[in-house]
């Protein structure tokens, strides 16, 4: 059975970096057949969409966040990751991993999740 | 890039019928059959209840079903039972090669 976890610091500074990993078992990172997501979900708010990427390396980004963050994926270690630059207290929230079919339903649907980790933006 | 439409809440009593809208756009919901569903508990991680508008993944009770007229998708919750009481959310691929997801629906069983 695939499973998704993240990894990564639960408390960032202002300005600074947050960097998180996504480890998948139980299957390979490579299939063709699927994307791997990032979404998140801030205190007291909705999910968000972050960014998508195929295993090839092709990203999809949130336009609202494009200009901060980087997908990317590591087939030898069967991890994807996550770097969203210049964080402020708006980028507190859970972070998820999870994975997305490919093919005709365009990688809108995600199916499994990993637990989620809470990542906090304070000095 | 704005979220899609939902209620902020719904109720209704166990053996009862509840829908939840989606509210998108035509360079969203309507325009793909691209909508999907989920259900989170709290602490829980999302669990997808619905894909490409209709379709159950295997294991998801028979009492969740989805629709959609137009921009606006639906998630009906029939036989409603206590342990259905979650947050629910909708999401729509769209047409800049995006996904969107609605605000989120808590949903109380009174």
């Amino acid at each position: 059975q695939l499973q998704l976890q993240e990894s990564g610091p639960g408390l960032v500074k202002p300005s600074e970096t947050l960097s998180l990993t996504c480890t998948v078992s139980g299957g390979s990172i490579s299939s063709s057949s699927y994307y791997w997501g990032w979404i998140r979900l801030p205190p007291g708010k909705g999910l968000e969409w972050i960014g998508n990427i195929y295993y090839s390396g092709s990203t999809y980004y949130s336009p609202s966040l494009k200009s901060r963050v980087t997908i990317s994926v590591d087939t030898s270690k069967n991890q994807f990751s996550l770097k969203l630059n210049s964080v402020t207290a708006a980028d507190t929230a859970v972070y998820y991993c999870a994975r997305a079919p490919d093919g005709d339903s365009y990688y809108s649907w995600f199916d499994p999740w990993g637990q989620g980790t809470l990542v906090s933006v304070s000095s | 890039q704005s979220a899609l439409t939902q209620p902020a809440s719904v109720s209704g009593s166990p053996g009862q019928s509840i829908t939840i809208s989606c509210t998108g756009t035509s360079s969203d919901v309507g325009d793909y059959t691209y909508v999907s569903w989920y259900q989170q508990h709290p602490g829980e991680a999302p669990k997808l209840l619905i894909y490409d508008v209709t379709n159950r993944p295997s294991g998801v009770s028979n009492r969740f079903s989805g629709s959609k007229s137009g921009n606006t998708a639906s998630l009906t919750i029939s036989g409603l039972q206590a342990e259905d009481e979650a947050d629910y959310y909708c999401g729509s691929y769209r047409s800049d090669s995006t996904v969107v997801f609605g605000g989120g629906t808590k949903l109380t069983v009174l």
